[in-house]
């Protein structure tokens, strides 16, 4: 198993562009979510999905759209790229979503906005 | 209240010495305690999970304590190795909210 999956690695974008990060998972997890990772601010939910079709938002959504019609499969948008949305980004998976499951992580896109 | 507060910001340990990284939280329907680690360049791993049914667990060197009365837990790790050079999240979670994360503590363990 490949587990989760992103690219690409590192992205370069100047303010206005658009861009969408990949993710797929291949442990048939049915909650997908991404996170975006600043210094001395930890993991931000950006958006998540419990299922094909099923998404919403999380903490931080603004500035970003998803969606989700496989359960492999799980992309995030960026409409107009700021240099706000300069970060880390990772995408997870988990069985169900539940809290108290082990969240499986991505090695995540670093993303640079000029 | 969703916070969960992580503490030092950063922590540089001698080789074999001990890292200590608290947390605190707020809402009392969390019943999952998880600890994840993250190396530089990578996503965050599963390190060491606790229920609030234990005060403590083991797993080789690192070791979490639970303080239900206090809302607070720790990460413990003994005999602290540079390959344990990382940054540590600490969470919170529960069947009906999503996990929530801690700030992180970069730790650096010196030769």
């Amino acid at each position: 198993n490949a587990g989760v999956t992103q690219t690409p690695k590192f992205q370069v974008l100047k303010t206005g562009q658009s861009m969408t990060l990949q993710c797929a998972q291949d442990m048939n997890h049915e909650y997908m979510s991404w996170y975006r990772q600043d210094p001395g601010m930890g993991l931000r939910l950006i958006h998540y999905s419990v299922g094909a079709g099923i998404t919403d938002q999380g903490e931080v959504p603004n500035g970003y759209n998803v969606s989700r019609s496989t359960t492999e499969d799980f992309p995030l948008r960026l409409l107009s790229a700021a240099p706000s949305q300069t970060s880390v980004y990772f995408c997870a998976s988990s069985s169900s979503g539940r809290g108290q499951e082990t969240q499986y992580f991505g090695p995540g896109t670093r993303l640079l906005v000029l | 209240q969703q916070q969960v507060k992580q503490s030092p910001q950063s922590l540089i340990v001698q080789k074999g010495g001990i890292s200590i990284i608290n947390c605190a939280y707020e809402n009392t329907a969390f019943d999952y305690f998880p600890w994840y680690q993250q190396f530089p360049g990578k996503g965050p791993a599963l390190l060491i999970a606790i229920r609030p049914d234990v005060s403590e667990k083991k797993e080789g060197r690192f070791t979490i304590s639970f303080n239900k009365s206090a809302k607070q837990f720790s990460l413990h790790i003994m005999d602290s190795q540079p390959g344990d050079s990382a940054t540590y999240f600490c969470a919170a979670g529960s069947g009906g909210f999503k996990t929530i994360f801690g700030a992180g503590t970069r730790l650096f363990v010196k030769a």
